[in-house]
């Protein structure tokens, strides 16, 4: 079964402080892996996407890495800020079969940015 | 283009009322999924269309789940007879399979209460 799983559930920081968020996926044969954020009563808005054959992305102060051998994706997040406090949600993208195409969805990490 | 809309974006019904959510897709995008999250389950595939066919609905909950994709620009998600355990924030996305680039847009969801 294929299932992505993030650590941890919940998360609070100072502002300014660098953090990572941890996900990780059962089966190696993703296509790509998406990071999402979701701020409250919101939709999800598109982070960054990690093609399988890719090791990072990075977009402003955001740093996404993949290694499909551990089954591991991070996201870094450098120097904090209030805005940042929302639900960050981990997707991998299964390739082959009836799988194509569909996003499979982490639990999400609820991150808190306290001034 | 305005994204993928989403319509109603609250809906309050009683048990054993129908009901149904609509999806506007990105013009253009081939597929179309559409998702539901509640706390418990974070976010859960319900069923996805490629070119207007559905192609996997095995994560359909129970019969009294139904979807339709009738043209590119319109799909529906119907509840007949709806149940408490039905609430929840249903959302839609699209995506276009560019180079082999997934690119996911989500609407900004229905948020259902079933009474």
């Amino acid at each position: 079964k294929q299932e992505v799983t993030q650590i941890p559930a919940a998360l609070s920081v100072p502002e300014g402080e660098n953090l990572v968020l941890n996900c990780s996926f059962t089966d190696s044969a993703i296509y790509n892996l998406q990071w999402f954020r979701q701020d409250p009563g919101k939709g999800l808005t598109s982070l960054l996407l990690i093609q399988s054959s890719q090791r990072e992305q990075t977009s402003g102060r955001l740093n996404a890495s993949l290694d499909k051998s551990s089954g591991r994706s991070t996201l870094y997040i450098a120097a904090s800020q209030p805005g940042d406090s929302a639900t960050y949600l981990c997707a991998a993208l299964y390739a082959g079969g009836t799988s194509y195409g569909k996003l499979t969805f982490g639990q999400g990490t609820i991150l808190t940015v306290h001034p | 283009d305005a994204g993928v809309i989403q319509s109603p974006r609250h809906e309050v019904t009683e048990m054993g009322q129908e009901v149904t959510l609509r999806c506007k897709p990105i013009s253009g995008h081939d597929y179309l999924f559409w998702y539901r999250q509640t706390m418990m389950r974070g976010l859960e595939l319900l069923i996805y269309f490629n070119n207007n066919v559905p192609i996997d609905d095995s994560g359909m909950p129970e019969d009294r789940f139904s979807a339709k994709m009738p043209n590119a620009s319109f799909s529906t998600l119907k509840i007949q007879p709806s149940e408490p355990r039905d609430s929840a924030v249903y959302f839609c996305a699209s995506s276009l399979r560019i180079q082999g680039i997934y690119g996911y847009t989500f609407g900004s969801g229905t948020r259902l209460t079933v009474v």
